[in-house]
């Protein structure tokens, strides 16, 4: 099985900063990386999927980069709605898997 | 409008066993992915198990042998059979479907809590 590790596990921020979350497999997943932004009592939303392709509808302050074992997103003018947990997803084996997440908070 | 209703959660002893369920509508689950993923309290979401239209099966190594993911066509249903379960095992289950990997509908979650 292919582990996710995400780094930091809480992110501290203001609005209106740049912040960057990082995510590390430990094998090469190529580009099929998703990212996920979860808030309290609801489904997980795609933000980010093969690495780098913003889904429709997402803001694009949001963008995600990478390759291979490490991949970054990045948000660039956190806005109030923004905070929340954020996972990666590897979708390059059979059976998926997340990073444990990264909450983002004020 | 697609739909995923799950069922079947509550609260068992260790060693016992539970069935949950989910219940599709507007779309197919014999042409679909279709997967468990669970959230243990105050942590993140763990990829429990996928099956494939193939029919072929997958499971994270801390349920094999003790969880199995199935369907039902006929009544457009999936299935988690969870045997032996542990305290290790207390989450929100959740189904989706997943299209080209990603998770593009989710259940509204299940609750299972393995307690004395």
């Amino acid at each position: 099985d292919i582990r996710m590790t995400q780094s930091p596990s809480t992110l501290s921020a203001s609005v209106g900063d740049r912040v960057t979350i990082t995510c590390r497999a430990s094998q090469s997943v190529s580009i099929w990386l998703a990212w996920y932004q979860q808030k309290p009592g609801k489904a997980p939303k795609v933000l980010v999927s093969k690495a780098s392709n913003l889904e429709s509808g997402v803001p694009s302050r949001f963008s995600g980069s990478g390759s291979g074992t490490d991949f970054t997103l990045t948000i660039s003018s956190l806005q109030p709605d923004d905070f929340a947990t954020y996972y990666c997803q590897q979708y390059h084996t059979y059976l998926y898997s997340f990073g444990q997440g990264t909450k983002l908070e004020i | 409008e697609v739909q995923l209703v799950e069922s079947g959660g509550g609260l068992i002893q260790p060693g016992g066993s539970l069935r949950l369920s989910c219940a599709a509508s507007g779309f197919s689950v014999s042409n679909n992915y279709m997967s468990w993923v669970r959230q243990a309290p105050g942590s993140g979401l763990e990829w429990v198990s996928i099956l494939y239209s193939s029919g072929s099966t997958y499971y994270i190594d801390s349920v094999k042998g003790r969880f199995t993911i199935s369907r039902d066509n006929s009544r457009n249903t999936v299935y988690l059979q969870m045997n032996s379960l542990r305290a290790g095992d207390t989450a929100v289950y959740y189904c989706a479907r997943s299209v080209n990997g990603i998770v593009d509908y989710w259940g509204q979650g299940t609750v299972v809590t393995v307690s004395s």
